[in-house]
C-alpha cells in the first residue's frame, strides 16, 4: 500500500536561509510524487512535481525537489526562504502499479514558519 | 487563468440534516475528484470522476453520493449529516494523462460544520 511520512511537524528557518522540508515515501511501483502547499482557511496549491527523468524537480515560487529513489525520499527545498512562504506543505504520492491511480495520498503535512 | 470553483465556501447544517457541495472544474478539465480535511489533518480522497463516469472511490461513507455531470461539474450530497462530518471538502479536477501522471488543482474547498 501507498504511504507517504513527513516527519517533521514543525519546520522553522529564518529568512533568508535555506529551507528543507522532508518527505519519504513507500510504493509498490514508481512513484509520482506531488508538493502541495496550503495557506491558513485555503485549498492547496500546487507547486511540482516528479514524474520521470531528472531527479531535480524546478517548481513554482523558487522551490525545488529531489528524488531520491534509493532513499525513498522526495525533500522540498529552496535555498533563501522568505516570510511568505510559511505555511502548511503537503507531499503526496501516486503509485504507477495501483490499480486506484486516481487516489493521490497526502503525508501528514509539515508547518513552515520563516522567522523574520 | 479560471480555477476550481467550489459552493458553497461555507455551509452550517444541523445533525441528520443534508448538504450538497458543487464543484466547477476548471475548463476541459475531465475529471474530478473530491477530497475531506478535518482539522489538523491531511486530505482523505473521498472518490473521483472521469468523464461523467466513476473512476476510484476512497473512504467516502455510504451515507454520502456525488456525481459527474454533462458540463463537468460535480455535487457531492452527504444525506444523515453527524458532527464527524464537520470538515473542509475539497474538489480538485484535472485532465486526464498517462495514469496517475496529472496534476490535480483544488479548489478553495467548502468549510462544512455540523452542529
Amino acid at each position: 500500500a501507498q504511504s507517504v511520512a513527513q516527519p517533521e511537524d514543525q519546520v522553522n528557518v529564518a529568512e533568508g536561509n535555506p529551507l528543507t522540508v522532508k518527505c519519504t515515501y513507500s510504493v509498490s511501483g514508481n512513484p509520482y510524487l506531488f508538493w502541495y502547499v496550503q495557506y491558513p482557511n485555503r485549498g492547496l496549491q500546487f507547486l511540482l512535481k516528479y514524474i520521470t527523468g531528472d531527479n531535480l524537480v524546478k517548481g513554482s515560487y523558487g522551490f525545488e525537489a529531489e528524488f531520491n529513489k534509493s532513499q525513498t525520499s522526495f525533500h522540498l527545498k529552496k535555498p533563501s526562504a522568505l516570510v511568505s512562504d510559511s505555511a502548511l506543505y503537503f507531499c503526496a504520492v501516486r503509485d504507477e502499479d495501483s490499480t486506484s491511480y486516481d487516489k493521490v495520498i497526502f503525508g501528514p503535512g509539515t508547518s513552515l514558519s520563516v522567522i523574520p | 487563468a479560471a480555477g476550481v470553483i467550489q459552493s458553497p465556501r461555507h455551509l452550517i447544517k444541523e445533525k441528520r440534516e443534508t448538504a450538497t457541495l458543487k464543484c466547477y472544474p476548471i475548463p476541459r478539465h475531465d475529471t474530478v475528484y473530491w477530497y475531506q480535511q478535518g482539522p489538523g489533518q491531511d486530505p482523505q480522497f473521498l472518490i473521483s470522476f472521469y468523464e461523467k463516469m466513476q473512476s476510484d472511490k476512497g473512504s467516502i461513507p455510504d451515507r454520502f453520493s456525488a456525481q459527474q455531470f454533462s458540463d463537468y461539474h460535480s455535487e457531492l450530497n452527504m444525506s444523515s449529516l453527524e458532527l464527524g462530518d464537520s470538515a473542509l471538502y475539497f474538489c480538485a479536477s484535472s485532465l486526464a494523462g498517462l495514469a496517475g501522471t496529472d496534476t490535480q488543482y483544488f479548489g478553495p474547498g467548502t468549510r462544512l460544520t455540523v452542529l
